[in-house]
């Protein structure tokens, strides 16, 4: 089975500071795909960014960005010019692609604070 | 496009009541989760469905939990009789099977509070 893990509960960063939230998984699949979704204080679940396993290219949103490590499986989530509203719970999240484990497995989570 | 839909926002019931949590998901998406969030334990996949079948509930923490989807447009999840521990927020989520990388889309969950 899959697991996510996020190091960190809780994380804070100076407003238009850039901040890193760290996630790492443990798979033996070869092909998957992750996610970072963002949980503001209105509790809902938020897409921020995807990132297809094949892909070498690191994916970008944005002002979101991720580093993608396949051989160390890493996943960290960049976020340049923090802003207030980036205050939020996120999570990160694997998505296997074989047939019968194609539901998300989610990291424990790390509260963003922004500080003004 | 409305997203999914979850009803009813908050909940707050006696111990010993059954709790039904409703969910609409987004026209087209053939396949629906429900989670559960706490603080103890994170985001857990109870139940998913895929074209109304469910497929996976392992993770269904008990008897008192069940979970339907009578059509492609309504599930619902239902707790009898419910517990203190059960209190937490429920989410439901959908999806396109269609591609790997289609992201779920998050209903803005229900809050449950067993007293």
């Amino acid at each position: 089975a899959q697991t996510v893990t996020q190091s960190q509960p809780e994380m804070s960063v100076q407003e238009a500071e850039t901040v890193t939230l760290s996630c790492t998984y443990d798979t033996s699949e070869s092909d998957y795909y992750l996610f970072w979704y963002k949980q503001p204080p209105s509790r809902q679940m938020i897409l921020v960014i995807r990132q297809e396993a094949y892909k070498q290219q690191n994916a970008t949103e944005n002002r979101f960005s991720v580093n993608f490590q396949k051989a160390a499986k890493s996943f960290s989530l960049k976020i340049s010019d923090s802003q207030l509203g980036d205050a939020a719970m996120y999570f990160c999240a694997y998505r296997s692609t074989s047939g019968s484990a194609r539901q998300l497995t989610f990291g424990s989570g790390t509260q963003l604070t922004v500080l003004p | 496009d409305a997203g999914v839909i979850q009803s009813p926002r908050h909940e707050v019931t006696e111990m010993g009541q059954e709790v039904t949590l409703r969910c609409k998901p987004i026209s087209g998406h053939n396949s629906l989760f429900w989670y559960r969030q706490t603080m103890m334990r994170g985001l857990e996949l109870l139940i998913y469905f895929n074209n109304n079948v469910p497929i996976d509930d392992s993770g269904m923490p008990e008897d008192r939990f069940s979970a339907k989807m009578p059509n492609a447009s309504f599930s619902t999840l239902k707790i009898q009789p419910s517990e203190p521990r059960d209190s937490a927020v429920y989410f439901c989520a959908s999806r396109t099977q269609s591609s790997y990388n289609s992201p779920l889309h998050f209903g803005n969950g229900t809050r449950l509070t067993v007293t």
